[in-house]
């Protein structure tokens, strides 16, 4: 079956640098993403969504890149911070409701 | 806006007993609701479908007579896990669809399960 997974499982990086986060996805139909925050014990965070006749959107200190093309997503986050460290999922619809969630990415802030 | 909760936030059981784990949409209608169970270092695993009103929809390899669900209003959805096994520890989340022009599902807290 299709799935949406991701490049890298970890991903560290220096406070105040920006980071890049990306995910592939298989399902060409797919019309909708997200991506989500998950920290440690807590459930998923809504951060931003993409939809598919879209290229790019920006959120508060992140923004999403979706290319069509090669079937690629990416998340942006800009001066990362301490609070930033946590997994990120990206996830597609499919069919009518479900998401499909990648494998997620650990991101770590290095002080 | 787009607040989920769910109740307990954790639980630990017996073997062979029974668990209820409540998901609540706080400030608005959710008419899906959806389960999902997250192992450690694990991505989410969609359980089912739930919507208000009518019978749950499983995904494949879900047992439906463990796993009972119930959507009895637009803001609460109930998971039972059944004669809870040490295998069915885990971390239960659930998410509301909230029917904007996105369609976003918006996620629960989350609820430890350990089963003894």
């Amino acid at each position: 079956g299709e799935s949406v997974g991701l490049h890298l499982p970890t991903l560290s990086v220096q406070e105040g640098d920006n980071s890049i986060i990306n995910c592939a996805y298989s399902n060409s139909a797919s019309d909708y993403f997200i991506w989500y925050k998950q920290e440690s014990g807590k459930g998923p965070q809504f951060i931003i969504d993409i939809r598919s006749n879209m290229d790019k959107r920006q959120g508060q200190r992140v923004t999403v890149l979706l290319n069509k093309t090669v079937k690629h997503l990416s998340l942006q986050i800009a001066a990362t911070q301490p609070g930033d460290s946590a997994v990120y999922f990206c996830a597609e619809t499919q069919g009518a409701q479900k998401l499909v969630f990648g494998q997620g990415t650990r991101l770590t802030i290095n002080p | 806006g787009a607040v989920v909760s769910q109740h307990p936030s954790w639980v630990i059981c017996k073997s062979g007993t029974s668990v209820k784990i409540e998901c609540r949409s706080l400030d608005f209608q959710a008419t899906t609701m959806f389960w999902y169970r997250q192992f450690p270092k694990q991505s989410l695993m969609l359980m089912a479908t739930s919507n208000e009103g009518s019978k749950a929809t499983y995904e494949q390899g879900v047992e439906k007579d463990k796993f009972l669900i119930n959507h009895a209003s637009l803001t609460l959805s109930t998971l039972t896990v059944t004669s809870a096994h040490p295998e069915d520890s885990s971390f239960y989340i659930c998410s509301a669809r909230f029917r904007g022009w996105t369609d976003t599902q918006y996620f629960g807290p989350g609820t430890r399960l350990t089963v003894l």
